[in-house]
């Protein structure tokens, strides 16, 4: 069975631009969450859908946002990239929203920002 | 906001030695998980600790939760090349995950 499968892999971008991640979560999963990781540091929680809807939000500014479609699948969007935007961004897919359901992550896109 | 720190950030060690790497919390966990990763891939989940003074095995990986569930230990035994990459370890919230610092681990052979 294929895991959760993100794109691009790599990503170069400059400042001011706008970017779009892509995620796609394991077959029969509903619940996406997004992730930050900078460099030397543990991943950040920026959102969770479940079922097409916003379920929790991190600690992020407005210029992040995302949606998840009916087949699961998800964007995230980063207008406005600024340099500290530069980081692994990490598609996570779970069965459920509830606690303790394991979350299985993707191998993330690399975005840099320059 | 819960804080967990993990020691020490980065240990390099030859095949054979045996290891220990640390998680402590702020406050009480719910539950706690351990995850490893390695470069260019995401997180990979290892085991889920729930109750206070719980000891898990995973082959040469022994996990201690502690008795007030605010501190976690991560014991290889024997390390290998294989065991290289980045340890983590993470609160399991309701709808998030709260990781830790990471722990990087090079197991030279």
């Amino acid at each position: 069975d294929a895991g959760v499968t993100q794109s691009p892999t790599h990503l170069i971008k400059t400042r001011g631009q706008h970017v779009t991640l892509r995620c796609s979560p394991i077959s029969g999963h509903k619940s996406v969450s997004w992730y930050q990781q900078v460099l030397g540091q543990g991943p950040q929680f920026i959102f969770q859908y479940y079922e097409k809807e916003e379920r929790g939000r991190g600690n992020f500014p407005d210029r992040f946002s995302a949606r998840q479609f009916p087949n699961y699948s998800s964007e995230l969007n980063v207008n406005a990239l600024l340099l500290g935007d530069s980081a692994l961004y990490l598609c996570a897919s779970s069965l459920l929203l509830a606690g303790g359901t394991t979350q299985y992550f993707g191998p993330g896109t690399r975005l840099t920002v320059l | 906001t819960q804080l967990l720190e993990q020691s020490p950030q980065f240990l390099s060690i030859q095949e054979g030695e045996n290891l220990t790497v640390y998680c402590n919390s702020s406050s009480v966990f719910s539950s706690l998980q351990w995850y490893r990763q390695e470069p260019g891939e995401g997180p990979v989940l290892l085991v889920t600790v729930v109750t206070g003074g719980e000891v898990k095995k995973l082959k040469r990986l022994t996990f201690q939760f502690g008795d007030a569930r605010k501190d976690s230990s991560l014991h290889i035994t024997a390390a290998q090349p294989g065991d290289t990459g980045l340890y983590l370890c993470a609160e399991t919230g309701f709808q998030k995950l709260v990781f830790g610092t990471g722990t990087r681990l090079l197991v030279s052979p």
